[in-house]
C-alpha cells in the first residue's frame, strides 16, 4: 500500500531559528513530491515540487531535498516567522493522477 | 473568481439527512479533484474528474458518497444519509491539464467542514 509518512507530528520553534521536517514514501512507481503549506481553514498550497532527477529545490525561505533512492524528502525552514505557523503536507504522486499525502507536521513559531 | 471557491464553508447536519458540496475551479481548469480530510489527518483521495468525465472514484468510501461534474466546471460531491463518521473537511482542487501532465499544479478550495450530529 502507498503510504507517506511525516515526521515530527508537531514542532514548536522559536522565531527565528530553522526548522526541518521529514518525509517518508513508499509509493511506487514514483512521479514527483511536493510538499505543500496549509494554514488553519484553508486549503493547502504548493510550496515546492520535485521530481525523480531533481535532489533539491528552493523556494523563498523553504527548501525541499529529495533522495529518490532511500524514497525520503526534508522540507528545511530558515529563519522562521511566525507566518510560517502551518500544518506541513508532503505529497507523493505515483501513477494516472493517484496522489497520496502524508499526515502532516504542524508547525508552530512562537515569539 | 482568482481561486477555487467552495459552498458551504461550514455544514451541520443531523445523522440520516443528505448533504450536497459544492465546488466552483479555477476557470479553464480540467482536471477537478475531491478530497476528505479528518481532523488531524492529510487529506484522503475521493473522485477525479477530467471536463464531466469521472475517471476515478475509487476513493469514495461508499455509495452514500456520489459525485458529478455535468458540465465540466462546478461540481458537486452529495452524501445521502451521512453519518458521525462523515465528519470531516471535504476538500476540492483543480488543475489546468488532464492526465498524462504529472507535474500540474492542483489548486485548492478552503474546503467545506462538515459536520454530522
Amino acid at each position: 500500500k502507498n503510504q507517506v509518512e511525516q515526521s515530527p507530528q508537531s514542532l514548536i520553534i522559536l522565531e527565528g531559528k530553522n526548522c526541518t521536517l521529514q518525509c517518508n514514501y513508499t509509493v511506487s512507481p514514483f512521479s514527483n513530491l511536493r510538499w505543500y503549506k496549509q494554514d488553519t481553514g484553508r486549503g493547502p498550497v504548493s510550496l515546492t515540487i520535485m521530481t525523480f532527477s531533481e535532489n533539491t529545490k528552493s523556494n523563498g525561505r523553504y527548501t525541499a531535498t529529495l533522495d529518490a533512492d532511500t524514497k525520503q524528502s526534508s522540507l528545511h525552514i530558515t529563519a522562521s516567522q511566525l507566518s510560517d505557523s502551518a500544518s506541513y503536507i508532503c505529497v507523493v504522486k505515483g501513477g494516472y493522477q493517484k496522489v497520496t499525502f502524508g499526515t502532516g507536521t504542524k508547525l508552530q513559531v512562537i515569539p | 473568481g482568482a481561486g477555487v471557491s467552495q459552498s458551504p464553508r461550514y455544514k451541520v447536519a443531523k445523522r440520516g439527512q443528505d448533504v450536497a458540496l459544492r465546488c466552483d475551479p479555477i476557470s479553464g481548469h480540467v482536471s477537478l479533484f475531491w478530497y476528505q480530510q479528518a481532523l488531524g489527518q492529510g487529506p484522503e483521495f475521493l473522485t477525479y474528474f477530467q471536463n464531466e468525465a469521472q475517471l476515478d472514484k475509487s476513493g469514495l468510501p461508499s455509495d452514500r458518497f456520489f459525485a458529478e461534474r455535468p458540465e465540466g466546471s462546478v461540481s458537486t460531491l452529495k452524501i445521502q444519509r451521512t453519518q458521525q463518521e462523515d465528519s470531516a473537511v471535504y476538500l476540492c482542487a483543480s488543475s489546468l491539464w488532464g492526465t498524462g501532465r504529472g507535474e500540474e499544479t492542483q489548486y485548492f478550495g478552503p474546503g467545506t467542514r462538515l459536520l454530522v450530529l
